[in-house]
């Protein structure tokens, strides 16, 4: 069956530094990925996609690369402040137009 | 500034009672979504609908039905709500093209009781 992981223990680093998530999934050939953040207690807020024929996407300090050999998307956060402190939540999308959600890795952003 | 509105917050509810969730969106989309997130298990899927009147089971469909008789609006409802219905729900709209984002509504922290 498809399955899509995300550390689940937080990443804690210290302000200023590069944040790295991972999302690694299985048994799946997404089209597209896509990163969302969530905050506690609100809903999810998109943040990038990127496709399958691309290989890293860029917005502002966010950097997210896409390898579907190794079945694996990085999201990076440059220049990290604590209001970058949240949970990151990667979801992959194929034929259907249904995207299919991690279970979330928090990131900690310590002054 | 497109939004996904949730009729409540917060609801507490007691055990058996039928419970209507409420999701309006603004944006025209052909999807909409209800899933729960609990912690641990991330966003399940509960429902969807691509069109008026059309629905479809997500993965945990058991306990839940839904209603979309107009564009805009989305209902989930809890036909004799259980305590292990406890959980925060959260409402999502899509255009038809899907690759797309999803908007999220702010969620509903349903307790059982």
């Amino acid at each position: 069956s498809q399955k899509i992981e995300q550390n689940s223990e937080a990443l804690n680093i210290q302000e200023g530094k590069t944040a790295t998530l991972t999302c690694n999934y299985t048994n799946y050939s997404p089209a597209y990925l896509q990163w969302y953040r969530q905050d506690p207690g609100r809903g999810p807020v998109f943040l990038l996609l990127i496709r399958e024929n691309e290989k890293e996407k860029r917005k502002e300090r966010l950097k997210v690369t896409f390898d579907t050999t190794l079945k694996q998307s990085l999201f990076h956060i440059t220049a990290s402040q604590p209001a970058d402190s949240a949970t990151y939540l990667c979801a992959l999308g194929g034929g259907s137009y249904i995207p299919t959600f991690g279970r979330g890795t928090s990131l900690i952003v310590h002054p | 500034d497109v939004k996904v509105t949730q009729s409540s917050r917060y609801l507490v509810k007691r055990t058996g009672e039928k419970v209507f969730l409420e999701c309006v969106q603004d944006m025209d989309h052909e999807n909409m979504f209800w899933y729960r997130q609990d912690p641990g298990l991330g966003l399940r899927l509960i429902y969807f609908s691509y069109d008026v009147k059309m629905k479809e089971k997500g993965d945990i469909p058991e306990g839940y039905s839904v209603s979309r008789e107009k564009k805009e609006r989305f209902s989930l409802i809890l036909e004799s709500a259980s305590t292990n219905q406890t959980s925060m729900y959260l409402c999502a709209s899509s255009n038809a093209q899907g690759n797309t984002e999803a908007f999220f509504g702010q969620g509903t922290r349903l307790t059982v009781v």
